[in-house]
């Protein structure tokens, strides 16, 4: 069975850093995209980040692009999403997401980023 | 960057009837095109993959279609369980990007 668990949200003030967490298990990690995505309060979808399953290539949204930085350690199974300069705009739910296995892809269980002063 | 448009906003349907929901892509992003499908403090759920595959263990009564830049899920007889949130997503071109979504809701 796959599954994700994510840990590392909280609450930071603006311009503080977080960093998010994801471990996977039932898949193999090290063949997989690996990907974030996020959802303010009450708002839509946007896909902030993913990488390749070796950790050499990588994609960000505009709006995150500087600012956060995902790698993963597939010695743990884990990928990470490093948040650096937050802003008030990047509250919201961040999901982990793996690339499609057995036939469709699996989500964490989501981790709340709230940032304000 | 491709934006993906969905209609409409919110669709108001009685259980058993049929649902129809639209997605437009301001360029060419097929075969590339999911659904999702969300409920209230879930994540979302992979439905649909590749424009018409369903994803492992979604029902029959799900659909999709379309072609370019115009696609449609289709609900083919509502479900208590399927009054959610529907959105659209292209995996064509970096960034990747949803739809608003569509609110299917009880008439």
């Amino acid at each position: 069975e796959v599954q994700l668990v994510q840990s590392g949200g909280g609450l930071v003030q603006p311009g503080e850093s977080l960093r998010l967490s994801c471990v996977a298990s039932g898949f193999t990690f090290s063949n997989s995209w690996m990907h974030w995505v996020r959802q303010a309060p009450g708002e839509g979808l946007l896909w902030v980040s993913r990488v390749s399953g070796d950790g050499t290539t990588t994609f960000y949204a505009d709006s995150v692009k500087g600012r956060f930085t995902i790698s993963r350690d597939n010695a743990k199974n884990t990928v990470f999403l490093q948040m650096n300069s937050l802003r008030a705009g990047d509250t919201a739910v961040y999901y982990c997401v793996n690339d499609p296995v057995g036939g469709t892809n699996h989500w964490g269980q989501g981790t709340l980023v709230t940032v304000s002063s | 960057e491709i934006v993906m448009t969905q209609s409409p906003a919110t669709l108001s349907v009685s259980p058993g009837e049929r649902a129809t929901l639209s997605c437009r892509a301001s360029q060419s992003v097929s075969p590339n095109l999911a659904w999702y499908q969300q409920k209230p403090g879930q994540a979302p759920r992979l439905l649909i993959h590749g424009v018409s595959i369903r994803a492992t263990g979604i029902p029959a009564r799900f659909s999709g279609s379309g072609s370019g830049t115009e696609f449609t899920l289709t609900i083919s007889s509502l479900q208590s369980e399927d009054f959610a949130v529907y959105y659209c997503q292209q995996y064509n071109n970096w960034p990747w990007a949803f739809g608003q979504g569509t609110k299917v809701e009880i008439k």
